[in-house]
């Protein structure tokens, strides 16, 4: 079945430490995106990639890094700058990254830093 | 900028309700207007879309209807059941933002008793 992985579900690190969160998928989609959602409130675009090797900054990129190495995989890495790194990451992907193409969501992972 | 405007929540509801969740938006250009659905736990899935004005998107009984006049995009479903329980997201992507990034309303959580 085609669709878009996040592992892992759940992530707790400790404060001052990196991590990297994994997306990928096998829909042979161009464009794929990390949104940040933070309990009662919308989502927030971090980063986002509309073809391999290229990838923009979003809403809320400062403390996250990107990379996009392969169509397929998108990671993204939360480092120590990032000042208040628990919250829900979700990672999506489209056809094209035009702006009438539907966005098809992972599961999303659960970042926890204690 | 564009934004959208959700009905707060949550909205209780009992089964069998006739449900409206409102949405408005402000958009520069000609955007295409989305409602996306977050089950407890999961990652967001397209629930219905219009790409242009008058046009009606529809799902698994829900329905919205793209209004240009009253910049307003309303989820509407005849009869709810427990299974809806769920955060609904109007999101809009405008034609005339080369961003091609979603903007999202902040999600209304739907709360259906049996």
């Amino acid at each position: 079945d085609g669709g878009i992985t996040q592992s892992p579900k759940y992530l707790f690190r400790k404060e001052g430490q990196n991590v990297t969160l994994s997306c990928e998928q096998n829909l042979n989609h161009d464009a794929m995106y990390w949104y940040r959602q933070d309990p009662g409130q919308g989502l927030r675009l971090i980063y986002y990639s509309q073809i391999v090797n290229d990838f923009q900054k979003g809403d809320i990129a400062e403390g996250y890094s990107v990379s996009r190495e392969k169509k397929e995989s998108f990671p993204l890495t939360v480092t120590s700058a990032q000042k208040n790194p628990t919250a829900f990451y979700l990672c999506a992907s489209s056809i094209r990254g035009v702006g009438a193409d539907t966005q098809y969501f992972g599961p999303g992972t659960r970042l926890t830093v204690l | 900028g564009d934004s959208v405007t959700q009905m707060e929540g949550p909205v209780t509801l009992s089964e069998e309700a006739f449900l409206t969740i409102n949405c408005t938006y402000t958009a520069t250009g000609y955007p295409s207007l989305f409602w996306y659905v977050q089950y407890p736990g999961e990652g967001l899935q397209l629930l219905l879309k219009a790409t242009k004005a008058d046009d009606k998107g529809s799902n698994k009984g829900f329905e919205a209807t793209y209004r240009k006049e009253t910049t307003s995009f309303h989820l509407e479903k005849g009869s709810v059941q427990v299974s809806d329980s769920a955060v609904y997201f109007c999101a809009l992507s405008d034609r005339g933002d080369s961003n091609y990034q979603l903007i999202w309303g902040a999600g209304t959580k739907l709360i259906i008793k049996p």
